[in-house]
């Protein structure tokens, strides 16, 4: 399967919300409400940060959250903090598999 | 708590076979699958498929069929992911990572094991 689409890059100051989004076929992301979100700051293991699209762990800050509207789901974080620092990656259900988005750096500027 | 932890760092030359471990704890292990991520230097998460421990069953990309097995060993808790014909861009960190009972996500992730194919 080819990767979800995801912008390479993302910036926003401290206090600032970003949207990252991730665009697929109505194979995955439109056709699942199985997409979830994780966060990775360098020479880390992959975090969840949202799950089933909108879904938040526990122990996420509710200043990340989820949507989807057809075939693009995306990520929102509001109130940028420096930490956010890191990068982003969709992924989605599809067919017994899983498939990843391309990962989005996020710069808090 | 539940914990992924997996084997150490690998060096193999072109060709070669490698197999990565992934021993969990702190849970019921045949009651999860279990899935296989990689990332290649400065590079993305790519999938590479799963396994169920309860019955060994397994589902794999197709990019990856025909080199990986992915095996369990349930009297000890422990996932396999062996990767054969090893090629240079088969350099990456290797993960293991617990699919949720609740739906088709990785709640848990091993810390990683580095596999360098270098000659």
């Amino acid at each position: 399967q080819s990767a979800l689409t995801q912008p390479a890059s993302v910036s926003g100051s401290p206090g600032q919300s970003i949207t990252i989004s991730c665009t697929g076929p109505s194979s995955d992301v439109g056709g699942y409400n199985y997409v979830s979100w994780y966060q990775q700051h360098p020479g880390k293991a992959p975090k969840l940060m949202i799950y089933d699209v909108s879904n938040r762990p526990s122990g996420v800050s509710n200043r990340f959250s989820g949507s989807k509207s057809g075939n693009t789901a995306s990520l929102t974080i509001s109130g940028l903090q420096a930490e956010d620092e890191a990068d982003y990656y969709c992924s989605s259900y599809t067919s017994s598999s899983t498939v990843f988005g391309g990962g989005t750096k996020l710069t808090v500027l | 708590q539940v914990q992924l932890v997996q084997s150490g760092a690998e060096v193999k030359k072109p060709g070669a076979s490698v197999k990565v471990s992934c021993k969990a704890s702190g849970y019921t292990f045949t009651s999860y699958y279990m899935h296989w991520v990689r990332q290649a230097p400065g590079q993305g998460l790519e999938w590479m498929g799963w396994i169920n421990p309860n019955s060994g069953g397994t589902n794999y990309a197709q990019k990856f069929q025909g080199r990986v097995t992915m095996t369990r060993d349930t009297s000890i808790s422990t996932a396999y992911m062996e990767l054969n014909s090893l090629r240079s861009d088969d350099t990456a960190v290797y993960y293991c990572a617990r699919v949720s009972s609740s739906g088709w996500f990785s709640d848990y992730w091993g810390q990683g094991t580095l596999v360098t194919v270098s000659s």
